[in-house]
């Protein structure tokens, strides 16, 4: 199975802050990776997909770069509604597998 | 509006019986995969089980695999997942959600339904 590593496993920063989570593969994923974005007590929301599509209705200041095994997830400008838990997970192989999460909090 | 909701979940004995069921509306539920997640109290997400849209191709997680039934009625625009000889660490919300594309990632969720597994 392919193990997906977040770090780090929470953070606090201030509104306007720029914020940046990294996900690692255990082995090559090309960029089958997308990443969640999931505030409490609802369901997953997908906020990235091919490790750098940001799907219609995602604000511009979420973006994705990475590929292989390395990737990071950026919030440009930190909202108090981006207040979550952000999860990678790699669709490049069976079975699906997700990361540990990043929670997000406001200073 | 693109919807999934999930129903059937319960509290449940261990070694029990227990079918979830996911209907979707708003969606031409018959031309996407379709995925089981479920999530754990204070865990992350756990991909558990996906079937292609004729319903041939199905996959499982080790977890669940010979316990649990992934199935779909796409007439229905239905999806299903019978699970048997429930433990413990099966007590989880479990969700519903469709994947697409070449990267075949899980674009509409649904809200979840919960599974209790206690004695």
């Amino acid at each position: 199975d392919i193990q997906m590593t977040q770090s780090p496993s929470s953070l606090s920063a201030s509104v306007g802050d720029r914020v940046t989570i990294s996900c690692r593969a255990s082995q090559t994923i090309s960029i089958y990776l997308s990443w969640y974005q999931q505030e409490t007590g609802k369901a997953p929301k997908l906020l990235i997909y091919g490790a750098s599509t940001l799907p219609s209705g995602v604000p511009a200041r979420f973006t994705g770069s990475g590929s292989g095994t390395d990737f990071t997830l950026t919030i440009s400008s930190l909202q108090p509604e981006d207040i979550a838990t952000y999860y990678c997970q790699q669709s490049y192989s069976i079975p699906r597998t997700f990361g540990g999460g990043t929670k997000v909090e406001i200073k | 509006e693109v919807q999934l909701v999930e129903s059937g979940g319960a509290l449940v004995q261990p070694g029990g019986s227990l079918r979830l069921s996911c209907r979707g509306s708003g969606i031409s539920f018959s031309g996407y995969f379709m995925n089981w997640v479920r999530q754990a109290p204070g865990m992350g997400p756990e991909w558990i089980s996906y079937i292609n849209p004729p319903g041939l191709g199905i996959h499982y997680a080790d977890s669940v695999k010979g316990r649990f039934t992934i199935s779909r009625d796409n007439a229905e625009n239905s999806l299903f997942l019978q699970m048997s000889s429930l433990r413990a660490e099966d007590t989880a919300v479990y969700y519903c959600a469709r994947s697409q594309g070449v990267y075949d990632y899980m674009d509409v969720w649904g809200k979840g339904t919960t599974v209790t597994v206690s004695s």
